[in-house]
């Protein structure tokens, strides 16, 4: 079946650091594959994705590239800020309605 | 577009007692709504998959009995939560699916609610 593995946390970096989030995952046929972000107290928001192999998802700063060689999409940001903290999941949909496939999650902490 | 919202956003109710959750397409039409259940500093766990007009489609070890689910229209889901008890209590997220045709294998998911039982 379909899975997520993405890096355990919580990460913790300053103000203006680099992020890297990783993300691989295992998947029948050719998935669309995801990062949402979760705010404190709040639900999920998508932050960027990508549907085939090589095409780069970007948004707010953040970018995930997707790499069918080695069945990966992992998170960056080249600048993080204090207003970036929150709860990143990766996850993969393999089309049409069927349901998304999270993985367990990353808490980001920025701190100033 | 593509906003899904969900009522109420948070609720306390006691033990043995009965609550409903709505999940509202408000731009959009959703012949599949999804539920998922989230525990603290934990992923999301699917529900069950509801499918307008016909029986939610629910997950291993999901109590059908227990969590309700009726997706009536093609804009409306609702998760029900019967004799609810203190472990019922989490963080309860819906999405939605648009209708065939549109291009999109996207999750539109609800800003979610938080559910106490005392």
């Amino acid at each position: 079946g379909d899975s997520v593995t993405q890096m355990e946390g919580p990460v913790t970096l300053s103000e203006e650091a680099f992020l890297t989030i990783n993300c691989t995952y295992t998947a029948t046929g050719y998935p669309s594959l995801f990062w949402y972000v979760q705010y404190p107290g709040e639900g999920l928001q998508l932050l960027l994705k990508a549907t085939k192999a090589d095409d780069k998802g970007s948004n707010k700063g953040f970018e995930a590239t997707y790499r069918k060689e080695t069945t990966s999409f992992h998170l960056e940001k080249g600048s993080v800020q204090v207003s970036d903290s929150a709860v990143y999941f990766c996850a993969l949909n393999s089309g049409g309605y069927q349901k998304v496939t999270f993985g367990t999650g990353t808490k980001l902490q920025v701190i100033p | 577009g593509a906003v899904v919202s969900q009522h109420p956003s948070w609720v306390i109710c006691k033990s043995g007692t009965s609550v409903k959750i709505e999940c509202r397409s408000l731009d959009f039409q959703a012949t599949t709504m999804f539920w998922y259940r989230q525990f603290p500093k934990q992923s999301l766990m699917l529900m069950a998959t509801s499918n307008e007009g016909s029986k939610a489609t629910y997950e291993q070890g999901v109590e059908k009995d227990k969590f309700l689910i009726n997706h009536a229209s093609l804009t409306l889901s609702t998760l029900t939560v019967t004799s609810a008890h203190p472990e019922d209590s989490s963080f309860y997220i819906c999405s939605a699916s648009p209708l065939a045709g549109v291009i999109n294998y996207e999750q539109y998911f609800g800003p979610g609610t938080r559910l106490t039982v005392t």
